[in-house]
């Protein structure tokens, strides 16, 4: 139990383009979401926060304007790179937990911007 | 802020042998530590999860133990095969909030 899915795996965008990212919760309901991004050989750095229904809560220095983040039910969360530039290729890892719990993590999406 | 640092970056031990990588936190105020393994290009896999009022845990041949008051926790790995080559991530979370501050890993390579 508690799978979490991302969708796509992999995606190469041109600059200035927007990519969208799912994370889903398949088989429980994630009253909470996050959204980590990793560069190469560094560790995980939280984006947001997302509760269901509600605005995303954004780390310092995370814009919020070019990550969009929308938690509409309690199993899908997406996040938007609005025009996408070269130094948002990363790799992009969102999680789900269902209150005070253990955070799942989903297979984390790589994204490459030409 | 919490503030959490892992040594040593790299590891590189034969087959076989015993090790132990270290997390170290700044801030003592813990709900909990997580231990998790992430293989290249891949997501995390939870390893293990203690508790602030919990000393240790231990699933087949990992033991994770925390030291609250010192900021320390240590994975222990014990008879080490080539598949536990990865990096391994610890995470702390404190109370009151959700959000998981992660260290900065160590790269584990078993040599066969």
């Amino acid at each position: 139990g508690a799978v979490v899915s991302q969708h796509p795996s992999w995606v190469i965008c041109k600059s200035g383009t927007s990519v969208k990212i799912e994370c889903r919760s398949l088989d429980f309901q994630a009253t909470t979401m996050f959204w980590y991004r990793q560069f190469p050989k560094q560790s995980l750095m939280l984006m947001a926060t997302s509760n269901e229904g509600s605005k995303a809560t954004y780390e310092q220095g995370v814009e919020k304007d070019k990550f969009l983040i929308n938690h509409a039910s309690l199993t899908l969360s997406t996040l938007t790179v609005t025009s996408a530039h070269p130094e948002d290729s990363s790799f992009y890892i969102c999680s789900a937990s269902r209150g005070r719990d253990t955070q799942y993590f989903g297979p984390g999406t790589r994204l490459t911007v030409l | 802020k919490q503030e959490v640092t892992q040594i040593p970056a790299a590891l590189s031990v034969p087959e076989g042998e015993n090790l132990v990588l270290n997390c170290s936190f700044t801030d003592s105020a813990i709900y909990n530590l997580q231990w998790f393994r992430q293989d290249p290009g891949k997501g995390l896999t939870s390893l293990l999860l203690i508790q602030s009022s919990q000393r240790e845990q231990t699933s087949g041949r990992l033991n994770a133990s925390l030291d609250k008051s010192s900021g320390r926790s240590t994975l222990y790995i014990a008879a080490s095969q080539p598949g536990d080559s990865a990096t391994y991530l610890c995470a702390v979370s404190n109370f009151g909030n959700e959000k998981l501050t992660f260290g900065t890993g160590t790269r584990l390579t078993i040599i066969p």
